[in-house]
């Protein structure tokens, strides 16, 4: 069965550090890649994901992915943080076929930026 | 353009009542997905609806149940409510296009927290 983890439950930055958010997948074949983004009370939104091609994806709000098959991750980076990047945020992948297209989450990584 | 909407907000039910929660998708998109996100757990996929039917499900029991009416909105049911069913639930819109990718555009909604006591 497919999983997504997500090893870091809780991170901490300054404001203006770089931020890496881990994420591992195991599947069995190659999936879609998925970085969503929650803020309290809301839905989740969009960051960027990676169908094919290139393997450093760009993403909105300055987020940047890079899918990395040999070690089954794909994981979300920023070079600066800012304060408003507080929020969560979780790996997903779907299926290339067969599948229909439902989504697998992970568990989230809670980030927390100090100023 | 207005996105995905949910009602209601926010829902405290007793343990063995039953509850429905409603979903508009975002204009355009014909196909809608429920997905549970318990408190410090990622969201989990319930089922899919398009085309008036149910056509993927999630690990979930027969408690969950769906509807899609022909304006593509959808209802998500669940019955004999557990206390283990407080969650946020979350409705997702995405269109049906040719190419699978273009499946993936998800919307999703702000959800229900539905508590249950």
């Amino acid at each position: 069965a497919q999983s997504v983890t997500q090893p870091d439950i809780h991170i901490t930055v300054s404001e203006g550090a770089s931020l890496e958010l881990r994420c591992n997948y195991s599947y069995g074949a190659t999936p879609y890649l998925f970085w969503y983004v929650q803020s309290p009370g809301q839905g989740l939104q969009l960051l960027l994901k990676y169908f094919s091609g290139d393997t450093l994806v760009q993403g909105i709000k300055g987020f940047e992915a890079e899918f990395k098959r040999s070690q089954s991750s794909f994981n979300l980076r920023k070079p600066s943080v800012h304060w408003s990047d507080a929020a969560e945020y979780f790996c997903a992948v779907g299926p290339l076929t067969g599948g229909g297209n439902k989504l697998t989450f992970g568990t989230g990584t809670q980030l927390k930026v100090e100023l | 353009d207005a996105g995905v909407t949910q009602s209601p907000t926010h829902l405290i039910k007793t343990r063995g009542q039953q509850v429905t929660l409603r979903c508009s998708p975002k204009s355009g998109h014909d196909t809608v997905s429920w997905y549970q996100q318990a408190l410090g757990q990622g969201p989990q996929f319930i089922f899919q609806y398009y085309e008036e039917e149910e056509r993927q499900r999630g690990n979930f029991p027969d408690r969950f149940s769906g509807h899609q009416f022909p304006n593509y909105s959808s209802e998500l049911n669940v019955n004999a409510l557990l206390l283990g069913d407080s969650a946020l639930y979350l409705c997702a819109s995405s269109p049906r296009r040719p190419g699978i990718t273009a499946n993936y555009g998800y919307t999703f909604g702000s959800g229900t927290r539905l508590t249950v006591v």
